[in-house]
């Protein structure tokens, strides 16, 4: 089936640092999937991060950065410098394109930010 | 400024009561969501709801029912809640399909 796996379930970085979220995906069932990454701010709901719809694109937003790697089946979250405002929970998600519209997410990696 | 509102923010019942959970847009988005999140679960479709009595069953939806009878209002139904069902619900919208817009979310506890 289709599915999105995150490897870490809690990642803790220094401010300042660079961070990088792995994010795989299966879409056996969607030959051109769409790719998210959704972020939860404490006591907020989801809000989408950043979307990429096109192979070997990338997409960026707040200084994140993702690219849509086909080959690897990969869409990895990066940022050069975290701070301590992006402490959150990461979902990386993916859809189809097709009359169902669902989103299959990630378990979500929490992010803490130590000052 | 475009928002899903979800009511109540948190609710405690007790097991066999019934639930009611509601989620609005202000955006006439054609296509509502109901989903739960579980800790090491992420979150699971319960039910999507493409317009006005157009509703479809998710991945998760037994248990749970659905109304929309207005566009912009998608309610989550428990008949006779089980202590199963304690979650923290989430209602998404969206128009194109690709990107949803969520709500805060509803903590339920019930005992």
């Amino acid at each position: 089936g289709d599915s999105v796996t995150q490897t870490e379930g809690q990642v803790t970085v220094s401010e300042s640092k660079s961070l990088i979220i792995n994010c795989t995906y299966s879409a056996t069932s969607i030959a051109y999937p769409n790719l998210f990454w959704y972020v939860r701010y404490p006591g907020e709901g989801l809000q989408l991060l950043l979307k990429v719809i096109t192979a070997g694109q990338k997409g960026s937003s707040r200084g994140f950065e993702a690219t849509y790697n086909k080959e690897t089946t990969s869409f990895h979250l990066q940022k050069a410098s975290v701070q301590e405002s992006d402490s959150a929970v990461y979902y990386c998600a993916l859809s189809d394109r097709g009359n169902t519209r669902k989103l299959i997410f990630g378990l979500g990696t929490t992010l803490q930010v130590q000052p | 400024d475009m928002k899903v509102t979800q009511m109540p923010r948190y609710l405690i019942k007790r097991m066999g009561e019934n639930v009611l959970l509601e989620c609005g847009q202000d955006m006439s988005h054609e296509t509502m969501y109901w989903y739960r999140q579980d800790p090491g679960l992420g979150l699971q479709l319960i039910y999507i709801s493409y317009d006005v009595d157009s509703n479809s069953e998710g991945d998760i939806p037994k248990g749970y029912r659905v109304s929309r009878k207005k566009r912009e209002h998608f309610s989550l139904i428990l008949d006779s809640a089980k202590t199963n069902q304690t979650s923290v619900y989430f209602c998404a919208s969206s128009h194109t399909g690709i990107e949803q817009y969520f709500g805060p979310g509803t903590r339920l506890t019930v005992l």
